[in-house]
């Protein structure tokens, strides 16, 4: 079975600090994707970025990274010197096997608010 | 035009009514989806289509009908709903159903039931 949790709920930090925020999968297949979607208050989720279970290089896009650990089953964001605009519901996904984009786990979401 | 667009963006309905939801795709891809989005829960897969056929139905009751009439359009269908189906419902495309390919979502419709 495959599972996503981001054991966050909600968040809240004060402009200009660092957020991490975890997700913990489970999955038996060998190949598989993880994603990080974001989802404002206008409510359409945005994708934000891919990672395959090959790569385990960390990725870093602006004052976003992500720290991706096949040991210990863990992809976590991190976003640098938050920012209001930061605000928002995030979520972590997985998809594996083939066809796997129509079985997608989604995790709960971890709300995210940043105070000016 | 944003990627993907649905209307209504809120609804209310009895119990009684028969209401559409609809969606539109100006990306080009092969798949769109339905999700509902309920409070303190997980997104949950209701619907797939891959190239216009329905190849995932994740044991939806019947009081919701999709219909993917081309590749760019989606309805889902509502009648005889209850209070427990109010939720926020997602479109989402995708280029196909590869296990590695994005979604990209509307902004959903804010479906109250009375």
């Amino acid at each position: 079975a495959q599972k996503v949790t981001q054991a966050q709920t909600e968040i809240s930090v004060v402009e200009k600090e660092d957020v991490t925020l975890d997700c913990v999968y489970e999955t038996r297949d060998t190949t598989y994707y993880l994603f990080w979607y974001k989802q404002p208050p206008s409510g359409e989720l945005v994708f934000l970025i891919r990672r395959n279970s090959f790569d385990e290089q960390n990725e870093i896009s602006g004052r976003y990274s992500w720290n991706f650990q096949k040991s210990t089953s863990s992809f976590n964001f991190t976003i640098t010197a938050s920012q209001v605009v930061d605000s928002a519901v995030y979520f972590c996904a997985l998809s594996a096997g083939r066809d796997g984009g129509f079985k997608t786990i989604f995790g709960a979401g971890t709300r995210l608010f940043v105070k000016a | 035009e944003t990627g993907v667009t649905q209307t209504p963006r809120h609804l209310v309905m009895g119990m009684t009514n028969k209401k559409s939801l609809k969606c539109e795709q100006h990306l080009g891809h092969n798949a769109m989806y339905w999700y509902k989005q309920s409070a303190k829960k997980p997104l949950e897969l209701m619907f797939v289509y891959s190239l216009e056929e329905r190849v995932e139905n994740n044991s939806v009751p019947s009081r919701f009908s999709p219909e993917c009439p081309n590749s760019s359009h989606l309805f889902l269908h509502l009648h005889t709903l209850q209070p427990e189906d109010s939720a926020l419902y997602l479109c989402a495309s995708s280029q196909d159903v590869a296990a590695n390919t994005e979604a990209f979502f509307g902004q959903g419709t804010r479906l109250t039931v009375v």
